[in-house]
């Protein structure tokens, strides 16, 4: 079974604060995938990055980094100098590979509230 | 490209009543989703389509539900004699099958918000 914990319900920050929300997964198999998605208060889910399971090499995007470790089954995502719009709930998520099927799981979700 | 689309974005109903909802994918995406979102959780599959079959159903998926996806096109979701529990927001998302850098990603649609009273 595939399971997504992300055990920190809610992060406050003041902006130009960095940021890191953590996610733990749990899968059995040996390829796979996993993604961090935003939803904004408007309630659509925004693609942020994807990662596959035999690349653990860190990855930058302007403000956003993610640090995948298969050794601890962990795929964090930081936020360097956080702003106002940065504020939304962020989900992890897990799929599998290789195969036409890749349902999502999702973990619970981290609301991050960025104030001014 | 036209992102995932969803139609309607909100709908209350009262309870034992019949909604469908209407899901139209990013075109030349063969696979669509349906997931159910409730406050304060991460979204939950319900069912997979890949062109116009159904393949795959979450066991959430009550007899109450139905989906279609004709022509592999556009894809509606029913919901029959409905109960305050599926209250909920419903999302829909598509993905490419292939081998491009952007296959095998979904992408989310703005969802449709049902309030069964």
């Amino acid at each position: 079974a595939q399971k997504v914990t992300q055990a920190q319900t809610e992060i406050s920050v003041v902006e130009k604060e960095d940021v890191t929300l953590d996610c733990v997964y749990e899968t059995r198999d040996t390829t796979y995938y996993l993604f961090w998605y935003k939803q904004p208060p408007s309630g659509e889910l925004v693609f942020l990055i994807r990662r596959n399971s035999f690349d653990e090499q860190n990855e930058i995007s302007g403000r956003y980094s993610w640090n995948f470790q298969k050794s601890t089954s962990s795929f964090n995502f930081t936020i360097t100098a956080s702003q106002v719009v940065d504020s939304a709930v962020y989900f992890c998520a897990l799929s599998r590979m290789n195969t036409g099927f890749q349902k999502l799981v999702f973990g619970t979700g981290t609301r991050l509230l960025v104030s001014p | 490209d036209t992102g995932v689309s969803q139609d309607p974005r909100h709908k209350i109903t009262k309870r034992g009543q019949n909604v469908t909802f209407r899901c139209d994918p990013i075109s030349e995406h063969n696979r669509l989703y349906w997931y159910r979102q409730t406050l304060g959780q991460g979204p939950e599959f319900l069912t997979y389509f890949q062109n116009e079959a159904q393949l795959e159903k979450s066991r959430l998926l009550s007899d109450r539900f139905s989906a279609e996806r004709p022509k592999g096109s556009f894809s509606t979701l029913e919901i029959q004699r409905t109960e305050q529990g599926d209250s909920a927001m419903y999302l829909c998302a598509s993905s490419a099958l292939g081998t491009g850098v952007h296959t095998d990603t979904q992408y989310f649609g703005p969802g449709t918000r049902l309030t069964v009273l």
